[in-house]
């Protein structure tokens, strides 16, 4: 089964408004973390949660984490063209991602 | 290096032909990952090593996909017998430590772009 299912699949805002994207996983972790991937290459890890934390922040970026419900949230402030990309999630296994978010942002 | 290196960039070949992919990850990772990804599609995984540990092959879609990593470094993905569903960009990732340090932070190569015509 896959790890890291984000919703949603598309995502399509006007730079300036905040951009936010879902992820839910099935297993107990020790850590999720949040990828970005333009152009269809390499991956770019964002930000990396752990399982004692609930929240965790960088830059632009806000990460919350609810183990409860297996999911986190990425949260994307005052977007940019430049952020349009795909976001990927992933447990620590780092063996399973999901389709991703494809995120637009319109200038 | 200073990042994950994958070789060749892109590669076209003939259907039905042998392709041989390579990564050459951040020194000292001894974990390491292949991925493929298809058109607009997420990221499938292939195959997992873990320092001197049996990988895990559990991501391979058929016996036509095999990898080795000598030496606990570079590794090699080769493709048998090339088909046409088998087009895709390959990615290769690199960690410091296994899924279970709590490190997590893998590092992505650029991926190669396979075609099969």
């Amino acid at each position: 089964s896959q790890q890291g299912e984000e919703d949603p699949q598309a995502l399509s805002i006007q730079e300036g408004e905040n951009a936010t994207m879902n992820c839910s996983y099935k297993t107990s972790i020790n850590n999720l973390q949040w990828y970005r991937q333009n152009s269809g290459r390499g991956l770019v890890h964002l930000i990396l949660i752990r399982s004692n934390e609930r929240e965790k922040h960088s830059g632009r970026l806000r990460v919350t984490l609810d183990t409860s419900k297996k999911s986190s949230s990425l949260l994307i402030t005052a977007s940019r063209a430049a952020d349009t990309a795909s976001y990927f999630c992933a447990t620590d296994a780092e063996r399973r991602f999901g389709a991703g978010t494809r995120l637009t942002v319109k200038p | 290096g200073a990042g994950v290196s994958q070789s060749p960039s892109n590669k076209v070949t003939e259907k039905g032909k042998d392709v041989e992919l390579r990564c050459d990850p951040i020194s000292g990772h001894t974990a390491l990952y292949w991925y493929r990804q298809s058109l607009g599609q997420g990221l499938e995984f292939l195959i997992y090593f873990q320092g001197n540990s049996a990988p895990d092959k559990s991501g391979l879609p058929s016996d036509r996909f095999s990898a080795e990593r000598t030496g606990g470094s570079v590794s090699t993905l080769t493709i048998q017998r090339t088909q046409q569903e088998d087009s895709a960009v390959y990615l290769c990732a690199s960690s410091l430590a296994g899924p279970l340090t709590g490190q997590g932070k893998a590092f992505f190569g650029q991926g190669t772009r396979l075609t099969v015509v």
